[in-house]
C-alpha cells in the first residue's frame, strides 16, 4: 500500500476565512512533506517533517501554518491567504529523509481563493 | 540556474510510436534521481528510482536509464492512456534532507 491521502480534494476559500488541510499516510513513513504546485510549475517544497518534528520551512510565509498531530497526520492551517496562493497542494511521505527513499505523493488539494 | 532540465517540454506522438524524454542535470554528487508521471490536477505518481550510471528500470511499456549527466525515460509502443506530464527530481550531495529538485516537466499526448 503506497497511499497518501489528502482532503478535500478542492476546497474554495476567502481571503478572510480560516481552513486546514489534511493528509494521512499508514505506511508507517516518519517524514512527511508539503509542497505547492501552480499550474504548469513543478512542485516547490514548503516544509518537511522528520519524526513529528519540523525540519525544514522553505521561508513560507506565516499564513500558512502545518501541524504534524502524530506519524500518519500532517495538517496545513491556512489563514488570510492571498489569490496568488491558489495552488495545488500537495502531501508527500517517505520512509525517512535518507538519500535513497522513495517520496510518494497524495492526489493533492485544489485550492482557489477568491 | 536549474539544476535539474527536461526536454522537451512537450511531446506529442501516435500510439505505437516509441520516443525517449530527457532528463539532465548538472548537481555533484547524485544521491538519487526520481522519475514521476503526474496526471492533469493530480499528485505525482511515482515510478522509478535510479541510483548509479549504468542503471536501467523496466515497468510495462516504460524504461529509465541512468549516466552520468542525464536520464532518459523510453517509451516503447506507448498508448492514449501514457498520456501525462513526466516529472524527473534529483537528491544529491547538497540537498537540504529530504529534498527534492524537481525539473519543469514533459508533457507526453499520445494520440490514436
Amino acid at each position: 500500500d503506497t497511499e497518501v491521502t489528502q482532503t478535500p480534494k478542492h476546497l474554495v476559500m476567502g481571503m478572510t476565512n480560516k481552513k486546514s488541510l489534511k493528509c494521512e499516510q499508514h505506511m508507517g513513513h516518519r517524514a512527511m512533506y508539503w509542497y505547492k504546485q501552480k499550474a504548469k510549475k513543478p512542485p516547490e517544497l514548503m516544509f518537511v517533517y522528520s519524526y513529528e518534528k519540523l525540519s525544514i520551512n522553505e521561508s513560507v510565509p506565516s499564513r500558512f501554518s502545518p501541524e504534524c498531530p502524530n506519524s500518519s497526520l500532517l495538517n496545513l492551517h491556512l489563514h488570510a491567504l492571498q489569490p496568488e496562493d491558489s495552488a495545488l497542494y500537495l502531501c508527500a511521505s517517505s520512509q525517512d529523509l535518507g538519500d535513497n527513499t522513495e517520496a510518494f505523493f497524495g492526489q493533492g488539494t485544489r485550492l482557489t481563493v477568491v | 540556474e536549474d539544476q535539474v532540465t527536461q526536454s522537451p517540454e512537450a511531446l506529442r506522438l501516435q500510439e505505437g510510436e516509441s520516443s525517449s524524454l530527457n532528463c539532465s542535470y548538472t548537481v555533484s554528487g547524485l544521491r538519487g534521481l526520481f522519475w514521476y508521471r503526474q496526471d492533469p490536477g493530480k499528485g505525482p505518481e511515482f515510478l522509478f528510482t535510479l541510483y548509479s550510471a549504468g542503471e536501467e528500470k523496466e515497468k510495462e511499456r516504460l524504461k529509465a536509464t541512468l549516466t552520468k549527466k542525464e536520464s532518459f525515460l523510453h517509451i516503447t509502443a506507448p498508448k492514449p492512456e501514457d498520456s501525462a506530464t513526466y516529472l524527473c527530481a534529483v537528491r544529491h550531495r547538497g540537498s537540504t534532507l529530504g529534498r527534492l529538485y524537481f525539473g519543469r516537466g514533459t508533457q507526453l499526448t499520445v494520440w490514436p
